[in-house]
């Protein structure tokens, strides 16, 4: 079975804060895929980034950082000097087939 | 360009209505998934389509009806809701070339229809 926990419900921060996201993957597939999704308040689900099972480096794109670590069965989520446009839902995602799980989502809120 | 376009915005219907929510793709793919998302919790896969045909419905109740008249479009019937059906109703799409990787294909959401049933 495939699952994915966001333990962190809700997070707030004040602008330029540093904030990471946590996600923690169960799977026993050996070939899956990650992913994270933002979802502002109009309601589309954005996609940041796909990281794949064999691939543990970490990646960065801007003010945003992930952290793979198979051996934790984790893929963080780092944005650095936080704005107030981040304010949004992240959710967290596996897929190993032809199915996304999602994470519970983690509310980032940001104050200015 | 990764635009998933769907109609209406929102939506407002009886409980004895039957509406239509629309979703179009131009960027080739060949999957197609229909979501529900509840306020607050994440999205629920409905049904999928590859190939135009329907692969997966996840034991959805039969008032939700969902068509595929092409590779570019989605359709999802509507017909005796319940309030209980309001929700934020997403559509996705795929690439859908690797079977044996299907994992791999990145679905590209589109901004939803806001659904509400009194």
């Amino acid at each position: 079975a495939q699952k994915v926990t966001q333990a962190q419900t809700e997070i707030s921060v004040v602008e330029k804060e540093d904030v990471t996201l946590d996600c923690v993957y169960e799977t026993r597939d050996t070939t899956y895929y990650l992913f994270w999704y933002k979802q502002p308040p109009s309601g589309e689900l954005v996609f940041l980034i796909r990281r794949n099972s064999f691939d543990e480096q970490n990646e960065i794109s801007g003010r945003y950082s992930w952290n793979f670590q198979k051996s934790t069965s984790s893929f963080n989520f780092t944005i650095t000097a936080s704005q107030v446009v981040d304010s949004a839902v992240y959710f967290c995602a596996l897929n190993a087939g032809n199915k996304l799980v999602f994470g519970a989502g983690t509310i980032l809120r940001v104050k200015s | 360009d990764t635009e998933v376009t769907q109609t209406p915005k929102h939506l407002v219907m009886g409980m004895t209505n039957k509406k239509s929510l629309k979703c179009e793709q131009h960027m080739g793919h060949r999957a197609m998934y229909w979501y529900k998302q509840k306020a607050k919790k994440p999205p629920e896969l409905m049904f999928v389509y590859s190939y135009e045909k329907l692969s997966i419905n996840e034991s959805v109740p039969s008032r939700f009806s969902p068509e595929c008249p092409n590779s570019s479009l989605l359709n999802l019937h509507l017909h005796a809701l319940q309030p209980e059906d309001s929700a934020l109703y997403l559509c996705a799409s795929s690439q859908d070339r690797y079977t044996r990787l299907a994992g791999k294909n990145t679905q590209y959401f589109g901004p939803g229809t806001r659904l509400t049933v009194l």
